[in-house]
C-alpha cells in the first residue's frame, strides 16, 4: 500500500506569510494528489485536485505543485480564516490514502 | 445544490454491526460521473477512507477494513449505506459520506461532503 507523509505536522505563521506544506508518497502516484482543508468540527473541503488544479470557488492564494512522489501545497498570503488542518490524499489503483495532516495556526 | 446527510445510531455496542445511511439531495445518485464514498475520523486523529460505491453497485474497499465492510446503494431512495461488523472501540469516529469523482473523470477527489456523524462504540 502507498503511504503518505506530510511535513511539518504543525506550523505557526503570521498573517500575510507564505506557508508551504510538503507531502511525499511512498511510490510514484503521478499527479493523483488532492489537498483538503478541515476546520475544527467541520467536514474537510477540497481545495486542490490532481496536484495543481484549484477547485472552483477556492481563493487563488492556495496552490499546489508536484508529481511523482513529492508534492507541495502553498498559501501565498496566510489569512486568519486559513486556520485549519490540511491533508493531502492520494488515489492509486482504486485506493485512497490520506496524509497525517498539517495543523496551521496564527503566530 | 447537492447535499449529503449521514444518519444512524450514535452508539453501538462492541462486537455488533455499525449501520449508517447517507441521503443525497439536490441531485441524482445515479450519475455516471461519480462514486459515493465513506470516510471516517477518530477523535483527534486523521482521515481514513473506508470504501466507495457506484450507482450500479460496484464497490471497492480499504483493504484494512474489507473483511468487515459492506457498502450498498438504493437508487430509488437516492441513498447509500455503510455496514461495519464486529466493531470495537477503535471504530469510534466521526463518519462522513462524500461524493467522489469517478476514475474515468479528471477529478478523482471527494468534492462534496456530509456534515459527519459521530459513532461511539461502547457497552
Amino acid at each position: 500500500d502507498i503511504q503518505m507523509t506530510q511535513s511539518p505536522s504543525s506550523l505557526s505563521a503570521s498573517v500575510g506569510d507564505r506557508v508551504t506544506i510538503t507531502c511525499q508518497a511512498s511510490q510514484d502516484i503521478s499527479n493523483y494528489l488532492n489537498w483538503y482543508q478541515q476546520k475544527p468540527g467541520k467536514a474537510p473541503k477540497l481545495l486542490i485536485y490532481d496536484a495543481s488544479n484549484l477547485e472552483t470557488g477556492v481563493p487563488s492564494r492556495f496552490s499546489g505543485s508536484g508529481s511523482g512522489t513529492d508534492f507541495t501545497f502553498t498559501i501565498s498570503s496566510l489569512q486568519p480564516e486559513d486556520i485549519a488542518t490540511y491533508y493531502c490524499q492520494q488515489y492509486d489503483n482504486l485506493r485512497f490514502t490520506f496524509g497525517p495532516g498539517t495543523k496551521v495556526d496564527i503566530k | 445544490q447537492l447535499q449529503l446527510q449521514e444518519s444512524g445510531p450514535g452508539l453501538v455496542k462492541p462486537s455488533e454491526t455499525l449501520s449508517l445511511t447517507c441521503t443525497v439531495s439536490g441531485g441524482s445518485i445515479s450519475s455516471s460521473s461519480y462514486y459515493w464514498g465513506w470516510i471516517r475520523q477518530p477523535p483527534g486523529k486523521g482521515l481514513e477512507w473506508i470504501g466507495s460505491i457506484y450507482y450500479s453497485g460496484s464497490t471497492y474497499y480499504n483493504p484494512s477494513l474489507k473483511s468487515r465492510v459492506t457498502i450498498s446503494v438504493d437508487t430509488s431512495k437516492n441513498q447509500f449505506s455503510l455496514k461495519l461488523s464486529s466493531v470495537t472501540a477503535a471504530d469510534t469516529a466521526v463518519y462522513y459520506c462524500a461524493r467522489q469523482g469517478a476514475t474515468t473523470t479528471p477529478r478523482v477527489a471527494f468534492d462534496i461532503w456530509g456534515q459527519g456523524t459521530m459513532v461511539t462504540v461502547s457497552s
